[in-house]
Parts: structure tokens; sequence; C-alpha cells
């Protein structure tokens, strides 16, 4: 089955803790992107990635980062350096070369407590 | 500075009736425009899109048009249905081969009441 996957599905982090978030797809797309999602904010790009081992800083980096070691898997870690972590994570991969779509995933709630 | 607007955070219709959700953007550049539908908790899913030489994209019971004078886009939902009630969110794009990015609005939480 063709897709993108994310875990946790939900998470809860104490203050002070780094966690990280999965993201695996299998529809052999080169990019990768990661969006974090607010009441009223919209889809906020985080990071993303064209390429096997190359990334670039969204709009709001400050407190993340990722890795792309495969071409399959692009992790993102919520540091503690991260004001306001609580919040909706969509992963997504792209997309048609013609109308730059992106493939999202089911999303990871995370809720610092 | 927001290139993608939605204007309207909510809109709310009755079931039959139809649903118009608008989108204004800044950049003329743009070449292609997309719109998405997400459910709480759950990812977006694409919902319908257009070209910048295009002026209008119909499938189904959803039609966007764009009128490109006025920076404008808007996604037609024609009879609306209970279970359209989503946020839908509209997105622009500047060269979808290249290296650009999706540029997303606010979303627009639509309510079909039945």
């Amino acid at each position: 089955d063709g897709g993108i996957t994310q875990s946790p599905k939900y998470l809860f982090r104490k203050e002070g803790q780094n966690v990280t978030l999965s993201c695996e797809q299998n529809l052999n797309h080169d990019a990768m992107y990661w969006y974090r999602q607010d009441p009223g904010q919209g889809l906020r790009l985080i990071y993303y990635s064209q390429i096997v081992n190359d990334f670039q800083k969204g709009d709001i980096a400050e407190g993340y980062s990722v890795s792309r070691e495969k071409k399959e898997s692009f992790p993102l870690t919520v540091t503690s350096a991260q004001k306001n972590p609580t919040a909706f994570y969509l992963c997504a991969t792209g997309g048609r070369a013609n109308t730059g779509e992106l493939f999202f995933g089911e999303g990871s709630r995370l809720t610092v407590l | 500075d927001q290139q993608v607007k939605q204007n309207s955070p909510s809109l709310s219709v009755q079931e039959g009736r139809i649903s118009i959700l608008n989108c204004d953007y800044t950049n003329s550049m743009f070449d292609y425009f997309l719109w998405y539908k997400k459910y709480p908790a759950e990812g977006p899913t694409f919902l319908i899109s257009i070209s910048s030489i295009k002026d209008k994209n119909e499938d189904g019971r959803f039609t966007v048009f764009l009128n490109k004078s006025a920076k404008h886009l808007s996604l037609h939902i024609v009879p609306s249905q209970p279970g359209d009630s989503a946020v839908y969110f509209c997105a622009a794009i500047l060269d979808p081969g290249g290296s650009e990015k999706l540029v997303f609005g606010k979303g627009t939480k639509l309510t079909v009441n039945p």
C-alpha cells in the first residue's frame, strides 16, 4: 500500500524534553516536507528536503531539527528550544512536477504538559 | 507578508445550497493554484487545482474559478453536503517543476448544516 506513515499519532512530552516524530514514505518521492498547523494559522513550513542528505529551513525552523539519510525517511525532532511546541504536525511528500501537489500523512498531535 | 489570503475564517451553508470559498493572492507570478480539504486530526487531501492559463476547472460538484486580473480564485461546491464540512486551504506555487514550494492560505472552515 503506497503512502505516507507518520508516528506516533499522539505524543505527550514534558517541558524540556526533545521528541522525534517519524515520517516514512513509499511513494518514491524525492521531496519531503514538515508543516505545523495551529488554529487560525494555516499550514506553516518547518523544514523541507528536496533530495537525500540535503534539507532547508522553512518559515518557522527555530527549535526544530531534521535529517534525511534515506529517501524514504524524514524525521523531525522538536527540541526543548521550541517555545510553543504543542501543535499538529504534518509530513508531506511532493509531488507532481506539473502542479506542485503535495501528499500528506495523517499527522501527529504533540502536546507538551 | 501573506502571499495567499483566505479572509473568511469560517462559512456556514445549508445542505443543497452552494458553498463559495474565496482566496486572494499577491504574487502575479504564481503558476498553479490548488485547493486542499482537511478534516480534524487528519492530513489535508488534494481536492482540485487550476493552472494560471485557465480560468475554470470543474470536477464533479467542485469548480474552481481563477480571475488573474483580480488575483482572486474561488472554489464552488454545488450542491453542498454535510460531508463537505471541513477546513479548506487554498495554495499557490510559482514553478511546479522547479524548487519552489507551495504557499498556503490560513484556511476557511466550512460547515454544511443538514
